[in-house]
């Protein structure tokens, strides 16, 4: 199958500052990515959905100036979590559908995730 | 707005025995449905997913769902489990969305196999 990479795969940082995820489509194009959030012992929540060349679409309740969002590439999306703070802290997931645009339905692949620890 | 029910959080079952991992979901049109697993420090991995046709579809690793519509419920299956099946289970509707697909995840299940 088709893989999406993740990096980091774990960070620390102080609260305050800015923290960038990356996800990569390694072996497909991704005109669109997904952002998930997954706390412990939790489910996944989507945050948004990252489209190649145009805005992030951001699910209701979640803050996009916090959580900046750049599908630069069609292989790349980054998300950036700005003014990070303690209880930004969780697992960071992201997903990539492949397949044509406009397909019945394309088969998302997930990252292996980003542990975001916030002090 | 659709969404799914997993009703066990935690499950315990001996290696060999058989498995049935509940889902239930909500939605208002035919719905796709997918179980995930998710292994520490692995993404998820898709184990099956129904679309369409038969009701009783056949997964990686041994594992079958039956989608029973009049019980809104996709149940996971599997006949005598194997340790490396530990893991966390999600069960997921997605709604079809243009070139994408928006999935929301029941809260998982953990699956705990003693030897």
């Amino acid at each position: 199958g088709a893989v999406v990479s993740q990096h980091p795969s774990r960070v620390i940082c102080k609260s305050g500052t800015s923290v960038k995820i990356e996800c990569r489509s390694l072996d497909f194009q991704a005109t669109t990515m997904f952002w998930y959030r997954q706390f412990p012992k939790q489910s996944l929540m989507l945050m948004a959905t990252s489209n190649e060349g145009s805005k992030a679409t951001y699910e209701q309740g979640v803050e996009k100036d916090k959580f900046l969002i750049n599908h630069a590439s069609l292989t790349l999306s980054t998300l950036t979590v700005t003014s990070a703070h303690p209880e930004d802290s969780s697992f960071y997931i992201c997903s990539a559908p492949s397949g044509e645009r406009g397909g019945l339905y394309n088969e998302q692949f997930f990252g292996p995730g980003t542990r975001l620890t916030v002090l | 707005a659709q969404s799914v029910t997993q009703p066990d959080i935690h499950i315990t079952v001996s290696e060999g025995a058989s498995l049935e991992l509940r889902c239930n979901y909500s939605y208002g049109a035919t719905p796709y449905l997918f179980w995930y697993v998710q292994s520490p420090g692995q993404g998820l991995q898709l184990l099956l997913k129904y679309f369409s046709g038969d009701t009783l579809v056949q997964g990686i690793k041994g594992f079958e769902a039956e989608f029973k519509r009049s019980q809104s419920s996709f149940n996971l299956r599997k006949p005598s489990v194997h340790w490396s099946d530990a893991a966390e289970y999600f069960c997921a509707v997605g709604a079809s969305w243009g070139g994408g697909n928006k999935l929301t995840f029941g809260t998982g299940t953990q699956l705990k196999v003693e030897l």
